[in-house]
């Protein structure tokens, strides 16, 4: 079937460790997106990228990184210099490169800090 | 900017009851998209409508209706005969041309569905 699978589903950090959350797709999709979401607020843009090797940061880019070398994948990783990373983290893609397109989601990522 | 208000944090209603779901946005654009987005307690969020702004025609899909009002900037979602499959938590987004298309999320309605 296809879809977007998110990896692990759970996952607990120490302060000060870096972290990798997985996106992978099999759908075809040029866009693919992370988005982060916190009780209460809704989901904000991490970054996204509309096409193989190249990607934009969203609106709370700051401590996170990814990269965007196969069309399939697009890998977050959540950096020591994230004041807050406890949260849940969804990936998308999306088959219109423009952002008003549909969103398929995956089941996400829920990352605690311990 | 661009903004997207869900005032109801949560409701909750019996089964076969009606439901509806209040969304206002704010945008200085002339083109843009809204969208309503339901998560279900696995986690990923599953599209159910986009409507642009040109076309203020309310949609009916089986249970699910839209009304959509440029004047009162609402796009609300109504939920006829609930079920306890329709518990879940309702996002309304927006996306303007003028900012990239970039969605903005409200802060999400979780609707609990009571048999």
């Amino acid at each position: 079937d296809g879809g977007i699978t998110q990896s692990p589903k759970y996952l607990f950090r120490k302060e000060g460790q870096n972290v990798t959350l997985s996106c992978e797709q099999n759908l075809n999709h040029d866009a693919m997106y992370w988005y982060r979401q916190d009780p209460g607020q809704g989901l904000r843009l991490i970054y996204y990228s509309q096409i193989v090797n190249d990607f934009q940061k969203g609106d709370i880019a700051e401590g996170y990184s990814v990269s965007r070398e196969k069309k399939e994948s697009f890998p977050l990783t959540v950096t020591s210099a994230q004041k807050n990373p406890t949260a849940f983290y969804l990936c998308a893609s999306s088959r219109e490169t423009g952002l008003s397109g549909e969103l398929f989601f995956g089941e996400g990522s829920r990352l605690t800090v311990l | 900017a661009q903004k997207v208000t869900q005032a109801q944090t949560e409701i909750s209603v019996v089964e076969k009851e009606d439901v509806t779901l209040d969304c206002v946005y704010e945008t200085r654009d002339t083109t843009y998209y809204l969208f309503w987005y339901k998560q279900p307690p696995s986690g990923e969020l599953v599209f159910l409508i986009r409507r642009n702004s040109f076309d203020e025609q309310n949609e009916i899909s089986g249970r699910y209706s839209w009304n959509f009002q440029k004047s009162t900037s609402s796009f609300n979602f109504t939920i006829t005969a609930s079920q306890v499959v329709d518990s879940a938590v309702y996002f309304c987004a927006l996306s303007e041309e003028a900012a990239g298309n970039k969605l903005t999320f409200g802060g999400g309605t979780r609707v609990l569905v009571k048999p």
